[in-house]
């Protein structure tokens, strides 16, 4: 199995909701990623798991809280989110030891917030 | 701090034509370099990497040269498709902490093909 795979597909909330998106590997990676991508822009990484801890967090807003219960699974609780937090949200995934390790990338989630 | 500078495009061709995006990056050290593709409404498809100078990735017709002395990955293909239609990303990897890798992306490349 060597996907990346992201549910829902796509996600209208609320501004007052609570919604998460998950993100599920069977490769074995121990490092996982979300990704924020606008259109028309590059990806702009929010959080890193790597070895299910917490990396590194790209000074994203407390409304996004990132959660990873095991190796093979990563989930982001979403809270009191804003209409620009509307975006497609990238999970990734990499082997996480020693060398450059590509990045493999789910298919996201397509966030509407109204 | 590290960075990748690509052509923006739009960019359109004809079935067959050849291309090149070009890619070139600032970084301490010796990054990997890639090319990643989104396909329109999907998430990124590594398309190739290379990992150190001189080292040469290919995929589907695609190739990149990791040129240390220009500090440039440029992407060709000989004879474009429409199904190449996409969003062409170059990257570089910074080196790992802690187990993982910071992708610094390109701002990216859109392409059309048209039949």
């Amino acid at each position: 199995d060597t996907e990346v795979t992201q549910t829902p597909k796509h996600l209208v909330m609320g501004m007052t909701n609570k919604k998460s998106l998950k993100c599920e590997q069977h490769m074995g990676h121990r490092a996982m990623y979300w990704y924020k991508q606008k259109a028309k822009k590059p990806p702009e990484l929010m959080f890193v798991y790597s070895y299910e801890k917490l990396s590194i967090n790209e000074s994203v807003p407390s409304r996004f809280s990132p959660e990873c219960p095991n190796s093979s699974l990563l989930n982001l609780h979403l809270h009191a989110l804003q209409p620009e937090d509307s975006a497609l949200y990238l999970c990734a995934s990499s082997r996480g030891f020693s060398g450059y390790n590509e990045q493999f990338f789910g298919p996201g989630t397509r966030l509407t917030v109204l | 701090g590290n960075s990748v500078t690509q052509m923006e495009g739009p960019v359109t061709l004809s079935e067959e034509a050849f291309l090149t995006i070009n890619c070139t990056y600032t970084a301490t050290g010796y990054p990997s370099l890639f090319w990643y593709v989104q396909y329109p409404g999907e998430g990124l498809q590594l398309l190739l990497k290379a990992t150190k100078a001189d080292d040469k990735g290919s995929n589907k017709g695609f190739e990149a040269t990791y040129r240390k002395e220009t500090t440039s990955f440029h992407l060709e293909k000989g004879s474009v498709q429409v199904s190449d239609s996409a969003v062409y990303f170059c990257a570089l990897s910074e080196p790992p902490q802690g187990g993982s890798e910071k992708l610094v992306f390109g701002k990216g490349m859109k392409l059309t093909v048209n039949p």
